[in-house]
């Protein structure tokens, strides 16, 4: 079975600085997508990055950025130059490939500090 | 393009009646609609999979009876809580794939609707 695995509750982060949201993840499956989604208090999900299993480079959006280590089963996004809209919670999620159903990760909830 | 749209945005209703939540892709053809249930402080659970014109695929220890799912065009799903109780009220999320399930097809979100039954 497939699963995502988000262990940091919730992270603080100075502003203007980086941060790392982990996410590891367990499938058999050698095809696979894994997604970063932001959601604000109001409740929206927003897609910000996308990493493919077959994927030579690690994905980049802006100041999103994927850190993939596919042996670790890893996919940690890094946020640089954190900005007070910042401040959500962040959901990492695997694809199925056959349903494209998305199975979701506990959520990390960060807090860009002033 | 890709966007998503839900109605009501928040919805109150009294126990024992029944709710609908639509959910609209505005600007593309939605083959395939997914329904999520969230609460407070916590992660999105996958109720159902509905694809246009067929039966909605129900997730383990969801009541298809309680959650009726309609996909009845390729532009609109509805959900539909029957008999709500207060511990239905919660986060209604659903999104929208202009494919088929395959792995190469993202989702797009709808803004959600808030449920509280009272």
């Amino acid at each position: 079975a497939q699963k995502i695995t988000q262990t940091q509750p919730g992270m603080f982060v100075q502003e203007k600085e980086a941060v790392t949201l982990d996410c590891t993840y367990d499938t058999s499956d050698p095809s696979y997508g894994l997604f970063w989604y932001k959601q604000p208090s109001s409740g929206e999900m927003i897609f910000l990055i996308y990493q493919g299993s077959y994927d030579q480079q690690n994905a980049t959006e802006g100041r999103y950025s994927l850190n993939f280590q596919k042996a670790r089963k890893s996919a940690n996004l890094v946020i640089s130059a954190s900005q007070l809209g910042d401040s959500a919670m962040y959901f990492c999620a695997m694809r199925d490939r056959n349903t494209g159903k998305l199975i979701f990760g506990q959520g990390t909830t960060l807090q860009v500090k002033p | 393009g890709a966007v998503v749209s839900q109605h009501p945005s928040r919805v109150i209703c009294k126990s024992g009646t029944s709710v609908k939540i639509e959910c609209r892709s505005l600007d593309f053809q939605a083959t395939t609609m997914f329904w999520y249930r969230q609460f407070p402080k916590q992660s999105l659970m996958l109720m159902a999979t509905s694809n246009e014109g067929s039966k909605a695929t129900y997730e383990q220890g969801v009541e298809k009876d309680k959650f009726l799912i309609n996909h009845a065009s390729l532009t609109l799903s509805t959900l539909t809580v029957t008999s709500a109780h207060p511990e239905d009220s919660s986060f209604y999320i659903c999104s929208a794939s202009k494919g088929y399930p395959r792995s190469d097809y993202e989702q797009y979100f709808g803004p959600g609707t808030r449920l509280t039954v009272t």
